[in-house]
């Protein structure tokens, strides 16, 4: 079974409107970290941000926020007032404490900002 | 100001002939991954270390090696390179505790091979 899942492979969206991009897991490692990374095409991932599963407010940094509900197991980054350096592609990622140094990654959704 | 650095860049190498992919770091991480990331896909993990422990994926081809001489460099060997090893290889480092579920991996710039 796949440990992430983001079933949106392209996404548009109007510059400076909000976009939300979907993340489902799968654990039963009660202990566990979830991570946003954005790709550009230069190809460095760039850490955006972090929720971890005993975590009770969702995170935010910045324009960005992480929608978390634990009872659906979904991770889904919200993008505010998005910008064209925003098009890029985006990752989410998963790490459980119990398999310690591995990262599980998504498939990726690539986000498309119009001018 | 670079943490995690990648040399070279861009990689052309010929179909057999061995290849070396350097990264170094100078965060100190205790931790180093070496990923294999081909066109519109996910990063795929190779093998990382924890200090001077090696941890080989099981899908890891032979044909991949790596060595991590100390704590600031790694290296990823490519002893026979075919066309589907063209690839952006990524390094990555990450700070532990085993016990934490936080500590974001930091990534070098990535190496783009091409294999002629």
């Amino acid at each position: 079974a796949q440990k992430i899942t983001q079933t949106q492979p392209g996404m548009f969206v109007q510059e400076k409107e909000a976009v939300t991009l979907d993340c489902t897991y799968d654990t039963s490692d009660p202990s566990y970290g979830l991570f946003w990374y954005k790709q550009p095409s230069s190809g460095e991932m760039i850490f955006l941000i972090y929720q971890g599963s005993y975590d009770q407010q969702n995170a935010t940094e910045g324009r960005y926020s992480l929608n978390f509900q634990k009872a659906r197991k979904s991770a889904n980054l919200v993008i505010s007032a998005s910008q064209l350096g925003d098009s890029a592609m985006y990752f989410c990622a998963m790490r459980e404490t119990s398999t310690g140094n591995q990262f599980y990654f998504g498939t990726g959704t690539s986000l498309t900002v119009i001018p | 100001d670079a943490m995690v650095i990648q040399n070279p860049r861009y990689q052309v190498t010929q179909f057999g002939k061995p290849v070396t992919l350097s990264c170094s770091q100078t965060l100190n991480h205790n931790v180093m991954y070496w990923y294999q990331q081909k066109s519109s896909q996910a990063p795929k993990l190779l093998f990382h270390y924890y200090d001077k422990d090696f941890n080989n994926e099981a899908d890891t081809p032979d044909n991949f090696q790596s060595r991590r001489p100390n704590t600031s460099f790694c290296f990823l060997d490519i002893r026979s390179p075919g066309l589907g090893d063209a690839a952006m290889y990524l390094c990555a480092t990450r700070t532990s505790g085993r016990r934490s579920s936080y500590n974001e991996q930091f990534f070098g710039p990535g190496t783009r091979l091409t294999v002629l």
